[in-house]
């Protein structure tokens, strides 16, 4: 069956970076795009990032664009998304999921605080 | 972006009795190759989301059939026949037909 496993979250300060990983299982990763989404209370769902199954088109939130970058290992079977000049409003579980979100993966909390 | 707008936020249901939600997106969501790419989702507390429902009225393997999504390109509806105490949770919409996928403030069901 489908499995995610993400890792990699923690509590950080503002203006550090965290790489997160999300482990995929049960189907054929590379054939594949795949999305990283978020969920913080006070603003619900967000998507964040996408990347095509050969990895040759990204695209991100206006929100993270030129601080967040995501990238696949596919001889791993390993989604990224490296979290750089992590902001307050960065804190949120992070949950990577494959294309049209059609299965997600458990989620990692990141907090970012003072 | 395409705004999604879930009505209503919160709603309490008997048991047996029937439950509706509404959403709609700010854009079409039928593509040209006859899809409208419309999904539902439902977080159960303390889980991750889990899909529903996925291009308007496809449910997802494993979702009971008390569940079924409506619509057409700007408005749809989830509806649920007899709800049961299971089915308490949020329930999400989704739009993805195009990048940034867009997700409604969601629909907390409570069951009486």
């Amino acid at each position: 069956q489908v499995q995610l496993v993400e890792s990699g979250g923690g509590v950080v300060q503002p203006g550090v970076s965290l790489r997160l990983s999300c482990a995929a299982s049960g189907f054929t990763f590379n054939n594949y795009a795949m999305h990283w989404v978020r969920q913080t209370p006070g603003k619900g769902l967000e998507w964040v990032a996408y990347i095509r199954h050969d990895g040759n088109k990204k695209d991100y939130a206006d929100s993270v664009k030129g601080r967040f970058t995501i990238s696949r290992d596919d001889s791993k079977n390993i989604l990224y998304l490296q979290t750089n000049s992590l902001r307050i409003e960065d804190t949120a579980v992070y949950y990577c999921a494959t294309d049209r979100a059609i299965y997600w993966g458990q989620g990692t909390l990141v907090t970012v605080s003072s | 972006e395409n705004v999604m707008t879930q009505t209503p936020l919160s709603l309490s249901v008997t048991p047996g009795q029937p439950a509706s939600i509404s959403c709609r997106s700010s854009l079409s969501l039928l593509y040209g190759d006859g899809k409208t790419y419309l999904y539902w989702f439902l977080q159960k507390p303390g889980q991750s989301p889990q899909l529903l429902i996925s291009e308007l009225s496809s449910r997802f393997s494993g979702v009971p059939s008390r569940f079924s999504g409506s619509g057409s390109g700007t408005d749809f509806t989830l509806k649920i026949s007899r709800v049961e105490a299971e089915d308490a949770g949020v329930y999400y919409c989704m739009q993805g037909l195009q990048l940034p996928y867009t997700f409604g403030q969601g629909t907390k069901l409570e069951i009486k």
